[in-house]
């Protein structure tokens, strides 16, 4: 069964950066697409970046682009989020998740990890 | 951008009701959308990819249905642990993007 866990969230001032990590293990990492997804406080879901298997394919939503960069170590088993030039509306849950290309749900969640902007 | 509208935004109802729930997108998907359920303080699970596919594990009171810009998630018995908010997803192009969400609550 696959399992992701997330690390590195916290609290960060507003310009300041902050790197997630993904631990990722169950199941053949290098095969899949993955995703990280936000949730803000008391708001709904957010989808934030993907890459593909070898990292050379990225995506990105508007707001996080040319801020964020997503990235992986396929021989650790492992996905970052570096995030720069945080904002207070960047505060949120953000969740590691196997996304399934052929079909585009997202499978596998990890528990999240809370980053919170604010001075 | 995809615009992900879902309705309603909450729904009272009580065990064995059956509810619907609808997600309206701004422009054609084709058969690539999901649905998925959260509870407080966890992270979401899917139910329902490519409009109408039950995620293995899923109890088949849920299903889906639709095509082009108007999908449904159906559950046709409401059982206590379905007391959720519901999200439905599309895959058809980036950026992902999800609706606003549906809670159902215990009336």
């Amino acid at each position: 069964e696959a399992q992701l866990v997330e690390s590195g969230g916290g609290l960060v001032q507003p310009g300041g950066s902050l790197r997630l990590s993904c631990a990722a293990s169950g199941f053949t990492f290098s095969n899949y697409w993955m995703s990280w997804v936000r949730q803000a406080p008391g708001k709904g879901l957010e989808w934030v970046a993907n890459i593909n298997q070898d990292g050379s394919d990225k995506y990105y939503v508007d707001s996080v682009r040319g801020r964020f960069a997503i990235s992986r170590d396929n021989a650790k088993n492992s996905l970052s989020l570096q995030m720069n030039s945080l904002r207070a509306d960047d505060t949120a849950v953000y969740y590691c998740v196997i996304w399934h290309e052929s079909s585009g749900y997202l499978d596998s969640w990890g528990q999240g990890t809370l980053v919170t902007v604010s001075s | 951008d995809i615009q992900m509208t879902q309705s309603p935004s909450s729904v009272s109802a009580s065990v064995g009701d059956r509810v619907t729930i609808t997600c309206r997108a701004s422009q054609g998907i084709s058969s690539f959308l999901a649905w998925y359920q959260q509870k407080p303080g966890k992270a979401p699970k899917v139910l329902i990819y490519l409009t109408s596919s039950l995620q293995r594990g899923v109890p088949s009171r849920f299903s889906g249905g639709g095509s082009g810009t108007q999908f449904t998630l159906t559950i046709s018995s409401l059982q206590p642990e379905d007391f959720a908010t519901y999200y439905c997803q599309q895959a058809n192009s980036f950026p992902l993007t999800f609706g606003g969400g549906t809670k159902v609550e215990i009336k």
